[in-house]
């Protein structure tokens, strides 16, 4: 069974630095691009950022390139994202997925919240 | 960016009763349209790919149709576990991006 657990999440000030990571087993890992989503309070769903199978190509929102960074390690079949210089625009629950099956994002997470306030 | 917008943004609807959801695209997006349903946990299920493809493990009452900008969700009969958030999404183009939402309530 696909399961993917983030953590990390929690509460920080503006300028300050996250890092949330996504646990991943039932799949082969280091076969799949990985993403974050990540939906504001009572807002839609965002793309946040990619990154391919091996890590060697990465994909950001225009909003947080330069402040976030995506990462993996296959070995631990883990997935992160690195959050700095935090905004209080980025107060969300972030959502990590996976395409496996089919062209859509058919596996997230169960997401994990992210409040940027002082 | 392409724009994706659903209607309506609310519907109340009743047990067995057919809906339709729709997505519009801000340009053509050549039927990469994906739908999604979130439950108030948060919890998120894909439902349809490729504008007409079910998930697996997808009721069929649920469909999809649509070409060009112009693209819907289909419920034949509302069963009680439908009543929840839809959410359309393009992947024609990066950023992939998401409609605003339509909330399924319980007339």
């Amino acid at each position: 069974e696909v399961q993917l657990v983030e953590s990390g999440g929690g509460l920080v000030q503006p300028g300050r630095s996250l890092k949330l990571s996504c646990a991943a087993s039932g799949f082969t890992f280091s076969n799949y691009g990985m993403h974050w989503i990540r939906q504001a309070p009572t807002k839609g769903l965002e793309w946040v950022a990619s990154i391919s199978p091996s890590g060697g190509s990465t994909y950001y929102r225009d909003s947080v390139k330069g402040r976030f960074t995506i990462s993996r390690d296959n070995a631990k079949s883990t997935l992160y994202l690195q959050m700095d210089s935090l905004r209080s625009e980025d107060t969300a629950t972030y959502y990590c997925a996976t395409r496996i099956t089919t062209t859509s994002f058919d596996y997230w997470g169960q997401g994990v919240m992210v409040t940027v306030s002082s | 960016d392409i724009q994706m917008t659903q209607t309506p943004s609310s519907m109340p609807a009743s047990l067995g009763e057919r809906v339709t959801i729709s997505c519009r695209a801000s340009q053509g997006i050549s039927n990469y349209l994906n739908w999604y349903q979130q439950k108030p946990d948060g919890t998120i299920k894909p439902l349809i790919y490729y504008t007409s493809n079910l998930q697996s493990g997808v009721p069929s009452r649920f469909s999809g149709s649509g070409s060009g900008t112009d693209y819907s969700l289909t419920i034949s009969s509302l069963e009680p576990e439908d009543f929840a958030m839809y959410y359309c999404q393009q992947y024609d183009s990066s950023p992939w991006t998401f409609g605003g939402g339509t909330k399924l309530e319980l007339k």
